[in-house]
């Protein structure tokens, strides 16, 4: 149990276009997802969480306006990179906690983001 | 804020030699510990995880983890490292009631044959 889907799995944009990025949680209600981003050979830094049906909360140094994120219900997230650009591929993980106390985080398999 | 150190890179061992990854972390308050393995363009799989009932955590593969408050230290030991175990392997923390996690910066395992 506690699957977590992210689609798609590489996606390859043009400088410019935007690209939505989904995460599903397939066999749990997620109360809050949370989205990370990880560069080549290093660690994953957290971009924002998010509750259902309310505003996600993005930490220091992440642009909202670039980075839209939409919890519109407890099995979807989604993450649009709006104007992309190069410096925006990179490889984007999502993760899914549920409302027990555990505050396990279950991670989906992540999406490569390249911008030419 | 709690964070989180990893103090190696990169560790090689022999297959079938034991394995030490480590980690040390800084909190005020009691954490939440985990371990998590992740193989090349894969999504993150826990390990382990620390939430005070044990020091001693075993976890999947053969992997466990002891909790030293005393040096602050969260190490991931295993006694005979197999082929399958080489991936980045990450500690990873939590605070008190924060939800977010605090990723170390990763301990990439090289098992030779």
């Amino acid at each position: 149990g506690a699957v977590v889907s992210q689609h798609p799995s590489r996606v390859i944009c043009k400088s410019g276009t935007s690209v939505k990025i989904e995460c599903r949680s397939l066999d749990f209600q997620a109360t809050t997802m949370f989205w990370y981003r990880q560069f080549p050979k290093q660690s994953l830094m957290l971009m924002a969480t998010s509750n259902e049906g309310s505003k996600a909360t993005y930490e220091q140094g992440v642009e909202k306006d670039k980075f839209l994120i939409n919890h519109a219900s407890l099995t979807l997230s989604t993450l649009t990179v709006t104007s992309a650009h190069p410096e925006d591929s990179s490889f984007y993980i999502c993760s899914a906690r549920t409302g027990d106390l555990s505050y396990e985080q279950y991670f989906g398999p992540g999406t490569r983001l390249t911008v030419t | 804020a709690q964070s989180v150190t990893q103090l190696d890179s990169h560790v090689s061992v022999s297959e079938g030699t034991p394995v030490l990854l480590r980690c040390n972390y800084s909190s005020s308050y009691s954490p939440s510990l985990f371990w998590y393995v992740q193989h090349p363009n894969k999504g993150l799989q826990l390990l382990l995880k620390y939430t005070s009932a044990a020091t001693l955590v075993k976890g999947i593969n053969g992997f466990e983890a002891e909790f030293k408050k005393s040096e602050t230290s969260f190490h991931l030991t295993k006694p005979s490292a197999h082929m399958s175990d080489a991936a980045e392997y990450f500690c990873v923390g939590r605070r008190g009631g924060r939800r977010a996690l605090t990723f170390g910066s990763g301990t990439r395992l090289q098992v030779q044959p």
